[in-house]
C-alpha cells in the first residue's frame, strides 16, 4: 500500500523568502504525485501534478515540484511567498488503477510573516 | 460553473443521531469519493465509487454509509455507530483512469452535541 509522508507540520516564512515543502512517497510502481492547497475551512485546491516526464513540473501561483526517484520525494517550491499563500498544503499519491483514490500526506500548515 | 457542491456547510448532531451529508456534482465524473480529515492526520478515506449503484470501503468506513443511485450525486451517512464522528468532512470526484486527478468540493463540518 502506498503512503505519503511530510515531515514538517508547520512552517513559517517571511513574506518574499523562499519556500520548500517535503514530500516523502512509498509505492512500488510509478507513482501519481499530487499537491494541493487548503485554505480554513475550505475544499482541497489543485496546484500541480506528476505523472511522467519531465521531473521539474509547474504549477499555479508560481509553484513548481520535482520529482526525485532516487530520494523517493516531490518537494513543492515557491522561489518568493505571498502573504495569501498561508494555508495547508498536503501532498498525495494516485494508485495507479482505475479508479484514483488518493493517499494525502498528514499536511504541513504554511503561516508567512510580514 | 461546473463543480462540486457539499450541503450543507455545518451540522450539529446529537449523539445517537443518524445524519446525512450531501454530494453533487455536475462535472460528469464516473467516480467519487468522501474523505475525513481530523487535525494533524491528513484526509482519509471513508467511501469510494466508480460506477453508479456500486461502491468500496475505503480505510475508516466503520459507522458510516453511502448510496451511489445516480452519477451525479454520492450521499454519506454517518451513523450513530460512528464512535467520533465530530470532524471536517470532504466530497471529491474525478474521471475514472489512472492518475486523474480529484476535484474537491467545500467540505461540510459535522459536530456532535
Amino acid at each position: 500500500a502506498q503512503s505519503v509522508t511530510q515531515p514538517d507540520i508547520h512552517i513559517t516564512v517571511s513574506e518574499g523568502a523562499s519556500l520548500e515543502l517535503r514530500c516523502n512517497y512509498s509505492y512500488g510502481a510509478t507513482p501519481y504525485l499530487f499537491w494541493y492547497v487548503q485554505s480554513p475551512g475550505q475544499g482541497l485546491q489543485l496546484l500541480l501534478k506528476y505523472f511522467s516526464g519531465d521531473t521539474l513540473v509547474q504549477g499555479i501561483k508560481g509553484f513548481e515540484a520535482e520529482f526525485k526517484r532516487s530520494q523517493s520525494s516531490f518537494n513543492l517550491r515557491k522561489p518568493s511567498v505571498h502573504w495569501s499563500d498561508a494555508a495547508e498544503y498536503f501532498c498525495a499519491v494516485g494508485a495507479g488503477n482505475a479508479g484514483n483514490m488518493l493517499t494525502f500526506g498528514g499536511g504541513t500548515r504554511l503561516m508567512v510573516k510580514p | 460553473d461546473g463543480g462540486i457542491t457539499q450541503s450543507p456547510k455545518y451540522l450539529f448532531r446529537k449523539e445517537g443521531q443518524n445524519v446525512t451529508l450531501s454530494c453533487e456534482q455536475n462535472l460528469n465524473h464516473d467516480a467519487m469519493y468522501w474523505y475525513r480529515q481530523d487535525p494533524g492526520q491528513g484526509l482519509r478515506l471513508i467511501y469510494y465509487s466508480q460506477i453508479v449503484n456500486d461502491f468500496q470501503k475505503g480505510d475508516i468506513a466503520e459507522g458510516y454509509s453511502v448510496s451511489r443511485e445516480k452519477k451525479e450525486s454520492f450521499p454519506l451517512t454517518v451513523t450513530s455507530a460512528q464512535k467520533n464522528p465530530t470532524a471536517f468532512y470532504l466530497c471529491a470526484s474525478s474521471r475514472v483512469g489512472i492518475g486523474t486527478e480529484a476535484f474537491f468540493g467545500q467540505g461540510t463540518r459535522l459536530t456532535v452535541v
